[in-house]
């Protein structure tokens, strides 16, 4: 099974600034590599497949990179309304398996 | 507008057993793969399980193999996990996800529904 690692586990961050997430991959995903936001009380919501396209929808303040291991989710200019955990996932191998999430606050 | 509709989850002692459903809507059912995804209160994401479009391939979490059976019926748009031999570790919302976007992400999710095993 392909562990995925999130870091940090918590980010506070000022509205206005860039929040850098990061998801590390135990072996190599290629670049089948997801971010889905989830808002308290909501099911997620997917913001990034193939590690840097966006879904339908999202805005374009946030932003993917990475392939293989290391990948990364940049909100560029934070808003309140993006007050989430947010979960890297990879779906190259079975089982899909979830990093442990990024829970990002607004300072 | 795509559309998954969970229901079936409830309290439910240990040992015994839970059929969820997710009524599909707004999309062609029959020719997606489904999975199911659950969160325990307060943790992650946990992938539960994967049916193919026509039922042919099926996989499970090692959490749950031997336990939980995911199933479809395509004619009533329709997906199933029966769950049996509960146990408290199990108590988690249950959501079905769809691929969408020609990967393999999820792009769409149901609201879910919540299992409590408890006695």
């Amino acid at each position: 099974e392909i562990v995925m690692t999130q870091s940090p586990a918590t980010l506070s961050v000022s509205p206005g600034e860039r929040a850098t997430l990061s998801c590390r991959a135990s072996q190599s995903v290629r670049s089948n590599l997801a971010w889905y936001q989830q808002k308290p009380g909501q099911a997620p919501r997917l913001l990034i497949y193939a590690a840097s396209t966006r879904a339908t929808g999202i805005p374009d303040r946030f932003s993917g990179s990475g392939s293989g291991t290391e990948f990364t989710l940049t909100i560029s200019s934070l808003q309140s309304e993006d007050l989430a955990v947010y979960y890297c996932q990879q779906y190259n191998n079975w089982p899909h398996s979830f990093g442990q999430g990024t829970n990002l606050e607004i300072k | 507008e795509v559309q998954l509709v969970e229901s079936g989850g409830g309290l439910v002692q240990p040992g015994g057993s839970l059929r969820l459903s997710c009524a599909a809507s707004g999309f062609s059912f029959s020719t997606y793969s489904m999975n199911w995804v659950r969160q325990a209160p307060g943790k992650g994401l946990e992938w539960v399980s994967y049916i193919s479009s026509n039922s042919s391939t099926i996989y499970y979490a090692e959490s749950v193999k031997g336990r939980f059976t995911i199933s479809r019926d395509n004619a009533r748009n329709s997906l199933y996990l029966q769950i049996n031999s509960l146990r408290a570790e199990d108590t988690a919302v249950y959501y079905c996800a769809r691929p969408g976007y020609g990967s393999g992400s999820y792009g769409y999710w149901g609201q879910g529904t919540l299992v409590t095993v408890s006695s």
